[in-house]
């Protein structure tokens, strides 16, 4: 079955680093999506893509995020100068179209430790 | 603000037992719902999706909406120890075209053996 791969699984970072979380989305999907879960919270949702731009964001997503397909496969989710808040899992998602009635699918996640 | 309500749990029910988790939306105008099963440390891992009223089954799960009580229910028959996890209910809405799905904050579920 076709799945979304994350790297890194887990990633330390000090606060203030820039780091850089990796998707391949399935490869035949067009909308591509980041979630986030901090520890005991709700998956909250960050940012939509389609058509190699930015679809719909949330508050959460400021200055601080950006994303990326710098090529064919993979998504990519920055985070400059990383706060000890942005500590959670992070999640890519993607979906065939934008109101596909099955969900969409997420990867395993890469856990952000910010210290 | 779009919210979904969910209550924390835990829900213990005994091996074999029929587990009944729910989820209030407060947009009357969501389309689509969403049941996620997330185990400790893992992703989300979709397990029904509903946009009707009425009941909608898969084998051992059955998916309840009532749009117009903004009610949305999962169902486990002959629920297993494997079933242990938090339910995370979904929502997404058509008004404002926005794909994005909105979690509750998931009802854990313990199935004792």
């Amino acid at each position: 079955e076709p799945e979304v791969t994350q790297t890194p699984s887990h990633q330390v970072t000090q606060m203030g680093q820039e780091v850089i979380l990796r998707c391949v989305p399935i490869s035949n999907h067009l909308y591509f999506y980041w979630y986030r879960q901090i520890l005991g919270q709700k998956v909250e949702f960050l940012v939509s893509f389609y058509n190699n731009e930015i679809s719909e964001k949330s508050e959460i997503f400021d200055d601080q995020f950006s994303v990326e397909r710098p090529d064919g496969s993979n998504f990519t989710l920055k985070i400059r100068s990383t706060k000890l808040e942005d500590s959670a899992m992070y999640f890519c998602a993607s979906s065939l179209t934008g109101q596909d009635r099955y969900g969409y699918t997420f990867g395993s996640g890469t856990r952000l430790t910010v210290v | 603000q779009k919210e979904v309500e969910q209550n924390s749990g835990p829900l213990s029910v005994p091996e074999g037992a029929i587990a009944s988790l729910n989820c209030t939306y407060s947009d009357r105008g969501s389309q689509s719902f969403f049941w996620y099963r997330q185990y400790s440390g893992k992703s989300p891992e979709l397990i029904m999706s509903i946009y009707s009223n009425g009941d909608k089954e898969d084998g051992r799960f059955t998916a309840q909406l009532n749009k117009a009580s903004q009610y949305v229910s999962l169902l486990i028959r002959d629920s297993q120890p494997s079933d242990s996890a938090t339910y995370l209910c979904a929502v997404r809405g058509l008004v404002d075209s926005s794909y994005k799905l909105i979690f509750g904050s998931g009802t854990r579920l313990l199935v004792r053996p």
